[in-house]
């Protein structure tokens, strides 16, 4: 139990172009969900907070209107990084939490992340 | 500031040897922390929590500990395995609402055969 998938695992874009990542929990109802960039050898680094049915909470220094984040179901949340640049190349992971009446409802279950490449 | 440090440097074992990761923690006081193990090109997968009132946790051949004076957890892997290796990281809950992770660097350990 607790499955999360990402689509696509893998998208090359043009500089200027939107691109849209999806992230769905497949055998539970996520009212919570997590965005995270990974740049090679360093850490996760959280992008915000997506909650179902209401506006995200984004990390101070994220870009609110470059990273445009939608959770309008309890199992799917998308990130769409608006007119993408090259600096915007990075590994994208999402999270998603249990519902608050499960064991270890802290834990984030992730998704297998996204490699955005923009030329 | 806050930070979360774990064993920048690779760490290499020799399969069947138990190895100990460390994650030093500054200017937060989690009511929990998690340890999570990453694969190449892979999102995290969690292995363990333990809250600040448990002083360690097991589960098979992992252990972790958890000491909220000296603001530091430790991760033990025993009879270690070629497949154990991979990044190891550590997250603890910040205390910010929405329950929240903030996510060490990570520590890469290999296991040879």
């Amino acid at each position: 139990g607790a499955v999360v998938s990402q689509h696509p695992s893998r998208v090359i874009c043009k500089s200027g172009t939107s691109v849209k990542i999806e992230c769905r929990s497949l055998d539970f109802q996520a009212t919570t969900m997590f965005w995270y960039r990974q740049f090679p050898k360093q850490s996760l680094m959280l992008m915000a907070t997506s909650n179902e049915g209401s506006k995200a909470t984004y990390e101070q220094g994220v870009e609110k209107d470059k990273f445009l984040i939608n959770h309008a179901s309890l199992t799917l949340s998308t990130l769409t990084v608006t007119s993408a640049h090259p600096e915007d190349s990075s590994f994208y992971i999402c999270s998603a939490k249990l519902p608050r009446d499960r064991e270890y409802q802290e834990t984030q279950y992730f998704g297998p992340g996204t490699r955005l490449l923009v030329l | 500031s806050q930070k979360i440090e774990q064993n920048s440097e690779a760490l290499n074992i020799q399969e069947g040897k138990t190895d100990t990761l460390t994650c030093n923690y500054t200017n937060y006081s989690p009511a929990y922390l998690e340890w999570y193990r990453q694969d190449p090109g892979r999102g995290p997968v969690f292995l363990l929590l333990i809250r600040e009132n448990e002083k360690e946790k097991r589960k098979e051949r992992l252990k972790v500990t958890f000491d909220t004076t000296l603001k530091q957890s430790l991760f033990h892997i025993t009879a270690s395995q070629p497949a154990d290796s991979a990044t190891y990281l550590c997250a603890l809950d910040p205390r910010e609402g929405f329950q929240k992770l903030v996510f060490g660097t990570g520590t890469r350990l290999l296991v040879s055969p």
